[in-house]
């Protein structure tokens, strides 16, 4: 069964303080693998497509890297508008669809 | 228009009444779909559509839940006699169909069923 862990649930750090989020996977033939953030009362932002193992993106801060298990988004040097639950999301399979992680709550305190 | 557009953005009703809550895609989408996310949770698979068609509809909690989509563009999902539990932000999404399209999400329908 395709399925998607992220974790931790929630991380706290400080603001310049770095780290990464992780996001493993179960799916038979990925096509790929998504980031997204989520702000409260608004819908979840794209950020990144990762299609294969090896493969890295990166966009301000962020940077997302995958392997044939899991995926990381690496936080660096964050900021407090960085705070934000960030969800990670596979397609693979016989169709097209999305398989969701439950999300990371990242807090950055000034 | 240029992103997906979800209304009413709100919505209060009463236990027991229906409501219609509508998704107009990207232009070109054929792949939509529509979440559910409680207050503090992920999100959970309701329904996909590609083109006219919904290949799963696994999601659906009930058979009070149902949607449809027309013309390969606007969306409707209606909730029959809404009980609280009900309560919830109502999302949609809607991408190209293919390999490793991202999908773009509506700001979401914040259904309160008092």
């Amino acid at each position: 069964e395709d399925q998607v862990t992220q974790s931790p649930e929630a991380l706290r750090l400080q603001e310049g303080e770095s780290s990464s989020l992780n996001c493993s996977y179960t799916v038979s033939g990925l096509r790929g693998l998504f980031w997204y953030r989520q702000d409260p009362g608004k819908g979840p932002e794209f950020l990144f497509t990762l299609y294969s193992a090896g493969e890295e993106k990166e966009k301000e801060r962020l940077k997302a890297t995958l392997t044939k298990k899991e995926s990381f988004l690496h936080i660096t040097a964050p900021k407090p508008e960085d705070s934000a639950t960030y969800l990670c999301a596979v397609q693979g399979g016989s169709n097209y669809q999305l398989i969701w992680g439950a999300g990371t709550k990242l807090i950055i305190k000034p | 228009g240029a992103g997906v557009s979800q209304s009413p953005s709100n919505k209060v009703t009463e236990k027991g009444k229906d409501v219609e809550l509508r998704c107009d895609p990207i232009s070109g989408h054929t792949a939509l779909y529509w979440y559910r996310q409680r207050l503090g949770q992920g999100l959970e698979f309701l329904i996909y559509f590609q083109g006219n068609s919904a290949p799963d509809k696994s999601g659906l909690p009930s058979d009070r839940f149902s949607a449809e989509r027309t013309g390969e563009s606007v969306s409707t999902l209606t909730i029959q006699r809404t009980q609280q539990e009900d309560s919830a932000v109502y999302l949609c999404a809607s991408s190209w169909v293919g390999e490793g399209t991202e999908a773009f999400f509506g700001q979401g329908t914040r259904l309160t069923v008092v």
